[in-house]
């Protein structure tokens, strides 16, 4: 089974922090993505990976930048936090191409 | 902006019943489409893959594709109180922007409620 493990279920964090979130899978996919889901907006793609050290931005890439410095692991950083980054936040990979993408458990970040 | 749009709910069936969620997306290029399951609190789960039109089968669970008319679904039969959770359908699509990498997109959700 695929296993994708993010750092902390539960964050709190205060405004104006520099925040990092780590994503590894133990499935040696190639893609890496993170999202954020809010209720009413759904899931929404903040930036992906296609291999180690490149990045592609998302749909809403500002506030927050990614690290893959390796093939299993993907960071997100959210350069100074911000009440407006409560949010689940949740990463996923796959192995490319059509294949479907598996998601960890979410870490869900309240910023104070 | 490719779309990706499920029949908001909530959708309430009896125990037992059929549960059918519904989905359209606007990119007719699109080859994969995924449902998932997601419970309150917990992160999205997937149950069904479907590449092909017609019909796919996994034990409960039927998703239904045709590409044509760029409609997607998935049929609950026998449902069960377990079922009830946020079914979300996802497409992936194609990002000529970003050198043709490919990213799913994803409906908001059909929440249902199978009551005992």
């Amino acid at each position: 089974d695929v296993k994708v493990t993010q750092s902390s279920r539960y964050l709190v964090k205060r405004t104006g922090e520099k925040v990092f979130l780590e994503c590894v899978q133990d499935m040696d996919h190639e893609n890496m993505f993170w999202y954020r889901q809010d209720p009413g907006l759904g899931l929404r793609l903040i930036y992906f990976s296609y291999d180690v050290k490149m990045k592609e931005k998302g749909d809403i890439p500002e506030g927050y930048s990614v690290s893959r410095e390796k093939k299993e692991r993907f960071s997100l950083i959210l350069e100074s936090a911000s009440t407006n980054q409560t949010s689940m936040y949740l990463c996923a990979s796959n192995r490319g191409g059509d294949q479907p993408q598996h998601f960890g458990d979410g870490t869900r970040l309240s910023i104070l | 902006q490719k779309e990706v749009e499920q029949n908001s709910g909530p959708l309430s069936v009896p125990e037992g019943a059929i549960a059918s969620l519904n989905c359209t997306y606007s990119d007719r290029g699109s080859q994969s489409f995924f449902w998932y399951r997601q419970y309150s609190g917990k992160s999205p789960e997937l149950i069904m893959s479907i590449y092909s039109n017609g019909d796919k089968e996994d034990g409960r669970f039927t998703a239904q594709l045709n590409k044509a008319s760029q409609y997607v679904s998935l049929l609950i039969r026998d449902s069960q109180p377990s079922d009830s959770a946020t079914y979300l359908c996802a497409v992936n699509t194609r990002v000529a922007a970003q050198g043709g990498s490919e990213k799913l997109v994803f409906g908001k959700g059909t929440k249902l409620t199978v009551n005992p």
